[in-house]
């Protein structure tokens, strides 16, 4: 079963609206985190912003925020007042312990936004 | 500022030609991950390092193997590459939590844009 769900392969955007990415996730654990990460076409990944699973407030920084909603296991990325420079690639990971004790992220499947000018 | 940076941006091997993938970290980071990045697959795991000579197998190891003899530095080694081993390939490093999930972002570089032909 898949861990991370982004259902939403491409999205395009006007130019300073606000746009929001969705994810869910599927996890037993009590603690895990959640990230945004952006890449845009140069290929680097960029992170974004972080949530833990026992933060109380959803994170911010900048114009970015997670929208965590605990009991729906979903962690949407929201970004307000687009930028053109917000067009890449974004994907969503959740960090889990693996069999042997050792911190990993396992991403989605990563959503294209394109902003129209 | 941080920096994990991948030996090279595009490579173009052979069937069945032994094909090594460097990465290299300036943060002193503990873990280091290589992952593949795949159209509609998002990333996946192959395989990451916690410390020197420890390794752990990801999602996807067949195929490959990895070295870590340095702290800073991990190779990944594919053995006979193959044309399904076409793909982009990302190197990340982050510190390690010993006390359960943290807030430990992963750092990646700009990634290897592997053709085996």
């Amino acid at each position: 079963a898949q861990k991370i769900t982004q259902t939403q392969p491409g999205m395009f955007v006007q130019e300073k609206e606000a746009v929001t990415l969705d994810c869910t996730y599927d996890t037993s654990d009590p603690s895990y985190g959640l990230f945004w990460y952006k890449q845009p076409s140069s290929g680097e990944m960029i992170f974004l912003i972080y949530q833990g699973s026992y933060d109380q407030q959803n994170a911010t920084e900048g114009r970015y925020s997670l929208n965590f909603q605990k009991a729906r296991k979903s962690a949407n990325l929201v970004i307000s007042a687009s930028q053109l420079g917000d067009s890449a690639m974004y994907f969503c990971a959740m960090s889990e312990i693996s069999n042997f004790g050792n911190e990993k992220l396992t991403f989605g499947t990563g959503t294209r936004l394109t902003i129209i000018p | 500022d941080v920096k994990v940076t991948q030996s090279s941006r595009y490579l173009v091997k052979r069937t069945g030609e032994k094909v090594f993938l460097e990465c290299v970290q300036d943060m002193d980071h503990e873990n280091m991950f290589w992952y593949r990045q795949d159209p509609g697959l998002g990333l996946r795991l192959i395989y990451f390092s916690y410390d020197v000579k420890m390794k752990e197998k990801g999602d996807i190891p067949e195929g490959y193997s990895v070295s870590r003899e340095k702290k800073e530095r991990f190779s990944l080694i594919l053995e006979s590459a193959s044309t399904n081993q076409t793909s982009m390939y990302l190197c990340a490093s982050s510190l390690s939590s010993r006390d359960g999930l943290a807030k430990n972002i992963q750092y990646f570089g700009a990634g290897t844009r592997l053709s085996v032909l």
